[in-house]
């Protein structure tokens, strides 16, 4: 019974590269959130979504970050262009049902820019 | 926007000593969750309370929802090393689409 799975672990980029999170829900989870950490802060939303739909994404930067969760496969979290600020830890978080529900957090992607 | 206020931010305590985090929402919320985070880890579900007054125990953390579901407490009697993290409230506002997380309390505990 796997959790949430988000690889890769780690991720180092220089300035000016693209990164690639990916998030696989728990399985029977139609609901996918994004979260972003700060060293020593708190989880900020960044988007929810359900397959095919982007239902929220009021916490992400309109500009570089894109988010999508297609019909097969995992969710992924696109960041353009990296700058040193995009430096964080990255959750991928999923529920079962409506918005509001308890979830269930992978174990993060470490963003790192060089 | 809906905030969610914690404190306090950082606590430390002797082992076996008491510890209270706070966690006050500008709007009425749904419902509140708890979550745990070790250090290098995730956040963790610990529970959530819904009805108005709820109190909820689980060992030694005990729980609350404030009457107008605008606050909640956590309290950790005699504190182990086990203990150590950080402790996260999330409160989900009726209609909303998302969970708001408050900053955290980061507890270390001195053995």
């Amino acid at each position: 019974n796997a959790g949430v799975m988000q690889n890769p672990r780690h991720l180092v980029r220089r300035r000016g590269q693209e990164a690639r999170l990916r998030c696989s829900p728990m399985k029977g989870h139609s609901h996918v959130y994004w979260y972003r950490q700060l060293p020593e802060e708190g989880l900020k939303f960044m988007v929810y979504l359900q397959k095919e739909n982007i239902i929220d994404e009021s916490g992400m930067p309109k500009e570089r970050f894109s988010a999508e969760f297609p019909k097969e496969g995992p969710s992924i979290l696109r960041i353009q262009q990296v700058v040193r600020g995009d430096s964080a830890a990255y959750f991928c978080a999923s529920s079962p049902g409506r918005p509001g529900e308890k979830l269930f957090f992978g174990s993060g992607t470490q963003l790192s820019v060089l | 926007g809906q905030q969610v206020m914690q404190i306090p931010q950082y606590q430390h305590v002797q082992e076996g000593e008491d510890f209270t985090t706070y966690c006050n929402s500008s709007t009425t919320l749904s419902n509140i969750q708890w979550y745990k985070q070790r250090p290098g880890g995730h956040p963790v579900f610990l529970i959530q309370l819904v009805k108005s007054g709820e109190v909820k125990k689980q060992k030694r953390l005990t729980f609350q929802f404030g009457e107008a579901k605008k606050n909640s407490s956590l309290h950790i009697t005699a504190t182990q090393t086990t203990d150590v993290g950080t402790y996260f409230c999330a409160g989900a506002v009726q209609g909303a689409q998302k969970l708001v997380f408050g900053q955290g309390t980061r507890l270390t505990i001195n053995p």
